[in-house]
């Protein structure tokens, strides 16, 4: 089945500082979503992309479908202490009925 | 809040036993979607519902089934439990019009099976 690749695994920043996650696949995506959990949660959607190239932002968050459609990126600015949480990418191929998840990115913000 | 809703929130049984989880989605969503969350498997998607139809089968095990019923809520039914399928069960919706890959979770049901 479609396999997408997430990285980091998990990451150690400090308030204030700018993030970026990605999620790579070898197959061509249509779609791209990106959630956050927080623990005890469930996901909540961030920001769903549509088109290749298509730059898409929600108030700290930017995210990017990438060109190749085979990758995605999230960016999260002057992180704070609520960011905090796994954060997951999710793509549609146009093969599959079904959204593929990521493993999930583990953010930690430090004081 | 999502506007999907899930009961119970937590539920501890014993291995063997049978128990049913319920979901309501979204106003106006027909598609509902079941996930497994385990903390060595992420989010496993199980079974999906379009209007009271089964629509698309994932990793769903055969002592699992799950219905949607005329009112959209659905359920899940876990019989024969054993101690692996202790996770997360998540329940999402979506809108069959525009959009409907954006799936909006509900807050899970964490099962415990001992």
């Amino acid at each position: 089945g479609q396999q997408l690749n997430q990285s980091p695994q998990s990451m150690f920043i400090q308030e204030g500082e700018d993030v970026s996650m990605n999620c790579t696949s070898s197959s061509i995506f249509n779609t791209w979503l990106w959630y956050k959990q927080e623990p005890g949660e469930g996901p909540v959607l961030l920001i769903a992309l549509y088109k290749a190239g298509e730059l898409t932002s929600n108030g700290r968050l930017t995210a990017q479908f990438g060109i190749t459609r085979k990758d995605s990126f999230l960016n999260i600015s002057a992180s704070i202490p609520s960011d905090v949480g796994i954060y997951f990418c999710a793509g549609l191929s146009g093969s599959a009925r079904q959204l593929t998840f990521g493993s999930g990115t583990q953010l930690t913000v430090l004081p | 809040d999502s506007g999907v809703t899930q009961t119970p929130k937590h539920l501890i049984t014993a291995t063997g036993q049978r128990v049913t989880l319920r979901c309501s989605p979204r106003s106006g969503d027909l598609s509902v979607y079941w996930y497994q969350q385990s903390l060595d498997q992420g989010l496993q998607f199980l079974i999906q519902y379009y209007n009271g139809e089964e629509r698309a089968k994932g990793n769903i095990l055969e002592r699992f089934s799950a219905q949607q019923f005329p009112d959209l809520h659905s359920e899940l039914n876990l019989s024969s439990l054993e101690l692996g399928d202790s996770a997360l069960y998540f329940c999402a919706s979506s809108s069959r019009q525009g959009l409907s890959y954006e799936q909006y979770f509900g807050p899970g049901t964490r099962l415990t099976v001992t």
